[in-house]
């Protein structure tokens, strides 16, 4: 069972470099969202997406792109990484049935030099 | 944006004592979810609760969802080694859109 998977795992940027985090689900939900997990802090909702082709902001979004082509896949774009943007990053699935529980992928932990 | 006040930030316990931590919001919200996060790996679901004043158990731990639908607690009975990590609470009120608190870090003594 893969449930949620995210890569990489680890990568460092310099400041003005861009990047595509990637998420794939293999449990056919609809829903998938980006978090950011800071020091002391809970997650954070980035962008969220109901269903292929429907993307929606979060509550810090800025600096960060998505798409959902597919049902599988939700991407998470950094067109140019600030140091600002240093973080852990989690992706998350949860099935449209009404039955809120979101899965989380293992994280990507972003370095922004 | 929400703001989920979860409490205590961290805790020191004996293995074999029980374990209480809350979280309280302002707004209301129609589920509430606690997780367990272990370092370097993602959150991973323990309880979810779905009714004002439910109370639900997974083991030895337990968890209700308040009244008021503005806070809920977890409780970890007799505590082992095993349950170190960080326990977040998150709340859902709108397209599976979920806040989270800032974790309650548990630490236990062997």
């Amino acid at each position: 069972n893969a449930g949620v998977t995210q890569t990489p795992k680890f990568q460092v940027l310099k400041t003005g470099q861009s990047m595509t985090l990637q998420c794939a689900q293999d449990m056919n939900h609809e829903y998938m969202s980006w978090y950011r997990q800071d020091p002391g802090m809970g997650l954070r909702l980035i962008h969220y997406s109901v269903g292929a082709g429907i993307t929606d902001q979060g509550e810090v979004p800025n600096g960060y792109n998505v798409s959902r082509s597919t049902t599988e896949d939700f991407p998470l774009r950094l067109l140019s990484a600030a140091p600002s943007q240093t973080s852990v990053y989690f992706c998350a699935s949860s099935s449209e049935t009404g039955r809120a529980e979101a899965f989380f992928g293992q994280g990507t932990r972003l370095t922004v030099v | 944006g929400q703001q989920l006040n979860q409490s205590p930030q961290s805790m020191f316990i004996q293995e074999g004592e029980d374990v209480s931590m809350n979280c309280t919001s302002s707004s209301i919200f129609n589920t509430w979810l606690w997780y367990k996060q272990d370092p370097g790996e993602g959150p991973v679901l323990l309880i979810a609760l779905y009714k004002a004043g439910e109370l639900t158990s997974n083991g030895r731990l337990t968890a209700q969802f308040g009244i008021t639908r503005k806070d809920s607690f977890l409780n970890i009975s007799a505590s082992i080694p095993s349950d170190v990590g960080i326990y977040f609470c998150a709340g859902q009120w709108d397209f599976n859109k979920f806040y989270f608190g800032s974790g309650t870090k548990l630490n236990v003594k062997p």
